[in-house]
């Protein structure tokens, strides 16, 4: 089945400075990519999500890129702002349908 | 803004016993969804529901589990018998399309005892 690897487990960026968030997949026939923010006490929420038959998506300060050949999927925040502090949790959907979600990157903004 | 809500927010519970948890979707989505999310670790896939039934569940997701949309608005997650290791946060989600959850609750807090 599908595995989902997140990287890194926790990120610590200054203010204004750019995050990255890695992960890569399993499954070759995966073919939707989601991204969640978690705040604190708070559910996972849609970000942002990419398709397999597109190489980047970009939505103001985020944007996605995926590369099939490699498995690889990439979430960067340009401008971080101290609100981008979370829990971000990439996932993939597998052939059947069941979305499988990494184990979360903790992103601190520093002032 | 729209959103999905959930009750209760904490629950505990002694080991054996049956739980309900509940969840009211955005009113204009189709499918359902209930994740887990143990202390610290990965959320994890319990069930889809579309249509009235369930389309996908995951290995988590046994005979002690089932779900319900009782009504027009509300959908409910059972556990008949719960274990100590069935604490965790119990996410709803809920979407228009079948690609994926889209909107999450905030989660009910399951302590088993």
């Amino acid at each position: 089945g599908e595995n989902v690897e997140q990287h890194p487990s926790t990120l610590s960026v200054q203010e204004g400075d750019s995050a990255v968030i890695k992960c890569t997949y399993s499954d070759s026939a995966s073919n939707y990519f989601p991204w969640y923010k978690q705040e604190l006490g708070k559910g996972p929420q849609l970000i942002i999500d990419i398709r397999s038959n597109v190489g980047e998506k970009k939505d103001q300060r985020i944007a996605v890129t995926l590369n099939k050949t490699a498995k690889h999927f990439s979430l960067h925040i340009t401008e971080t702002q101290p609100e981008d502090s979370a829990v971000y949790f990439c996932a993939a959907r597998r052939t059947d349908d069941k979305i499988i979600f990494g184990k979360g990157t903790r992103l601190h903004i520093l002032p | 803004e729209p959103e999905v809500t959930q009750t209760p927010s904490h629950q505990v519970t002694q080991m054996g016993q049956e739980v309900i948890l509940r969840c009211v979707p955005i009113s204009n989505h189709l499918y359902f969804y209930w994740y887990r999310q143990i202390l610290g670790q990965k959320v994890e896939f319990l069930v889809s529901f579309y249509n009235n039934e369930i389309s996908e569940k995951s290995e988590i997701f046994d005979d002690q589990f089932s779900v319900e949309r009782p009504d027009g608005s509300n959908f409910t997650l059972k556990i008949r018998s719960t274990k100590l290791e069935d604490s965790a946060m119990y996410f709803c989600a809920s979407s228009v399309s079948g690609a994926g959850p889209s909107f999450f609750g905030p989660g009910t807090r399951l302590t088993v005892l």
